[in-house]
């Protein structure tokens, strides 16, 4: 069964401190994994996409990697920020014949909720 | 661009109401999504449509919930009748075929309360 579990379901932190987050993911064929970083009340948007061959992609204070042998990704946050406070989101991308921006083959995990305190 | 843009922001209708949300993607996008976010299980996929045409609907919950996409700049998703345990948020988001990247642009959301 394709599966992505985030952990941990949430998180504390002080403004300044580093922190990762973890997605491990079930999903096969692989094609692609998606962090989205989502503020409260609005919708989520993209920080990163990883693809089969990428081991490691920063944008900013965020750096992901990608460990598909073990199927495990991580986010790390760098000097965190309060605008940091957010779910992440993990999405794990299944290898599909049929081509484009269809949803068959996709697979969410729950988030994990990070709040940074002043 | 202004984005995808949702509407009602938020909607408390009493049990038994039909509930009707809107949806504009961002131009030019041929895929529309709609979501349900809960805390318990996080974001479900419900229904997409690629060309104005429904692709998959097997995450509607029943057959209260039913999605139109009369043109390509303009979506709705219904519920009739209501009940408390659709209390959720609803996210509709668009993208490009590009490729297989699969970013997805999501709206700001339908908060609906169920009483």
């Amino acid at each position: 069964k394709n599966q992505v579990e985030q952990s941990p379901q949430s998180l504390i932190i002080l403004e300044g401190k580093n922190c990762t987050l973890q997605c491990n993911y079930t999903v096969s064929p692989f094609s692609n994994l998606r962090w989205y970083k989502q503020d409260t009340g609005r919708g989520p948007v993209s920080l990163t996409i990883m693809t089969f061959s990428e081991n490691t992609k920063s944008n900013g204070r965020y750096t992901a990697t990608l460990d598909a042998d073990t199927k495990q990704s991580s986010l790390h946050i760098t000097a965190s920020q309060l605008s940091d406070s957010a779910s992440y989101i993990c999405v794990v991308s299944r290898g599909s014949r049929r081509s484009g921006g269809g949803a068959d083959g996709l697979t969410f995990g729950k988030g994990t909720h990070l709040i940074i305190q002043p | 661009d202004a984005g995808v843009i949702q509407s009602p922001r938020h909607e408390v209708t009493e049990m038994g109401q039909e509930v009707t949300l809107r949806c504009k993607p961002i131009s030019g996008h041929d895929y529309l999504f709609w979501y349900r976010q809960t805390m318990m299980r996080g974001l479900e996929l419900l229904i997409y449509f690629n060309n104005n045409v429904p692709i998959d609907d097997s995450g509607m919950p029943e057959d209260r919930f039913s999605a139109k996409m009369p043109n390509a700049s303009f979506s709705t998703l219904k519920i009739q009748p209501s009940e408390p345990r659709d209390s959720a948020v609803y996210f509709c988001a668009s993208s490009l075929p590009a490729g297989g990247s699969n970013e997805q642009f999501f709206g700001p959301g339908t908060r609906l309360t169920v009483l």
